[in-house]
């Protein structure tokens, strides 16, 4: 199974740009067999799907994020990155990447990284 | 927009109890797009359930999931003490995938 973890910075200030990126550890992200993914989760919140990157760069958003949101893929790598634009403090979370399986649509998260806080603030 | 609801909000149960874990959609959804995951403190989710009932690999046997259309529900038949967690149930719809608030499974 693959192992995944999330880097970049822990501190964005509001109107600036979040930038995270996944790396993928244990299989090819060019595999074909994963799609990738980030979740959020404000602190004692619940999960939020913000999207996905399949390896052939299609890519699926959640439609509230849609318009701020940009995930890419870097094969030579073996890394996807999220960019999130025009941040607030309500984007203040801990963000996780997440791989699912092609077999099964894409319907399920297994395994996550293990997160990482991203603060919005001044 | 599909909605889950999850109930109770909070369950206070002992070690070697049942605890039984609703999750209520809004509309109908495929059991092939159910899954239940795990939360502790400082980590992240772990699946434990997906198709509403299939357990993921290394996952107790003490786990199980059952339902159909809007009502899914997780059991645990005896609480161990590494149970005690928040538990996430998340559907896929038109919109991508959603999760419900959580419940979560404290120490009585």
């Amino acid at each position: 199974q693959v192992q995944l973890q999330e880097s970049g910075p822990g501190l964005v200030k509001p109107s600036q740009t979040l930038s995270l990126t996944c790396t993928v550890s244990g299989g090819s992200i060019s595999s074909g067999s994963y799609y990738w993914s980030w979740i959020r989760q404000p602190a004692g919140k619940g999960l939020e799907w913000i999207g996905r990157i399949y390896t052939s760069g299609s890519t699926n958003y959640n439609p509230s994020l849609k318009s701020r949101v940009t995930i890419s893929v870097d094969t030579s790598k073996n890394q996807f990155s999220l960019k999130l634009s025009s941040v607030t403090a309500a984007d203040t979370a801990v963000y996780y990447c997440a791989s699912s399986l092609v077999w099964s649509g894409g319907n399920w998260f297994d395994p996550w990284g293990q997160g990482t806080l991203v603060t919005v603030s001044s | 927009e599909i909605v889950l609801t999850q109930s109770p909000g909070t369950l206070s149960l002992s070690p070697g109890e049942r605890a039984t874990l609703s999750c209520r959609a809004s509309q109908s959804v495929s059991s092939s797009y159910l899954a239940w995951y795990q939360q502790k403190p400082g980590q992240a989710p772990r699946l434990l359930i997906y198709g509403a009932s299939s357990r993921a690999t290394g996952i107790p046997d003490r786990f199980s999931g059952s339902g159909s259309g809007t009502d899914f529900t997780l059991t645990i038949s005896r609480l161990e003490p590494e149970d005690f967690a928040v538990y996430y149930c998340q559907q896929y719809g038109s919109s991508g995938w959603t999760f419900g608030q959580g419940t979560k499974v404290e120490i009585k």
